[in-house]
């Protein structure tokens, strides 16, 4: 199947700090990707819908100026977590669809972030 | 209310158990898709399934999607340690070409030796 990095696997960072997470699509093109983020024992939740070439798509309840997407092409989308606190520990994930098995959605390895 | 319901939440069986993992939802799935985890590790795709009553099977594992489209069950046939993780159904619940997935909490399976 396809292919989806995520870079870093892990950071740990300081209270107030941004941190910048990668994904990539590596043997696909990808318009649009999407970021989830993952508690303990808890299911995923879809932060928000990357857009090749325009504004990223956010769910409800998630502060768009908090996590600024950034989708800067065909094979790479970017999650900044901006002044982050500790309340934004997390697993986030990201995944892009690949039509050429039926449009099946293929996801990152994972991110881990912690915040002091 | 969780928009897709899991059932069972875990799970423990002996190794060479057949298990079965449902997933529910009030509302049509335009796509449902079956994904393993390990805890903290990505998703590992599993299969897809569109049509009512639609069956797939990849070595021991089987899912099946209704007529109504409205729940699915996973199957592992004769369950290994490999198999154990987090399994975790996602749907399309737009039916729209968004492909926007919503996820069930997951099925925590244990399989011991």
């Amino acid at each position: 199947g396809a292919v989806v990095s995520q870079h870093p696997s892990r950071v740990i960072c300081k209270s107030g700090t941004s941190v910048k997470i990668e994904c990539r699509s590596l043997d696909f093109q990808a318009t649009t990707m999407f970021w989830y983020r993952q508690f303990p024992k808890k299911s995923l939740m879809l932060m928000a819908t990357s857009n090749e070439g325009s504004k990223a798509t956010y769910e409800q309840g998630v502060e768009k100026d908090k996590f600024l997407i950034n989708h800067a092409s065909l094979t790479l989308s970017t999650l900044t977590v901006t002044s982050a606190h500790p309340e934004d520990s997390s697993f986030y994930i990201c995944s892009a669809p690949f039509s050429g098995t039926g449009d099946t959605q293929y996801f990152g390895p994972g991110t881990r972030l912690t915040v002091l | 209310s969780q928009e897709l319901e899991q059932s069972p939440q875990s799970l423990i069986v002996q190794e060479g158990k057949n298990l079965t993992i449902n997933c529910t939802s009030s509302k049509t799935l335009y796509g449902l898709y079956w994904y393993k985890q390990k805890y903290g590790e990505g998703l590992i795709f599993l299969m897809m399934l569109q049509k009512g009553g639609e069956e797939k099977s990849h070595e021991k594992i089987t899912a099946k999607l209704d007529e109504k489209k409205q729940q699915s069950s996973l199957h592992i046939t004769a369950s290994q340690p490999s198999h154990a993780g987090i399994y975790l159904c996602g749907a399309d619940m737009g039916g729209g070409s968004n492909y926007k997935l919503t996820f069930g909490k997951g099925t925590l399976l244990t399989v011991n030796p």
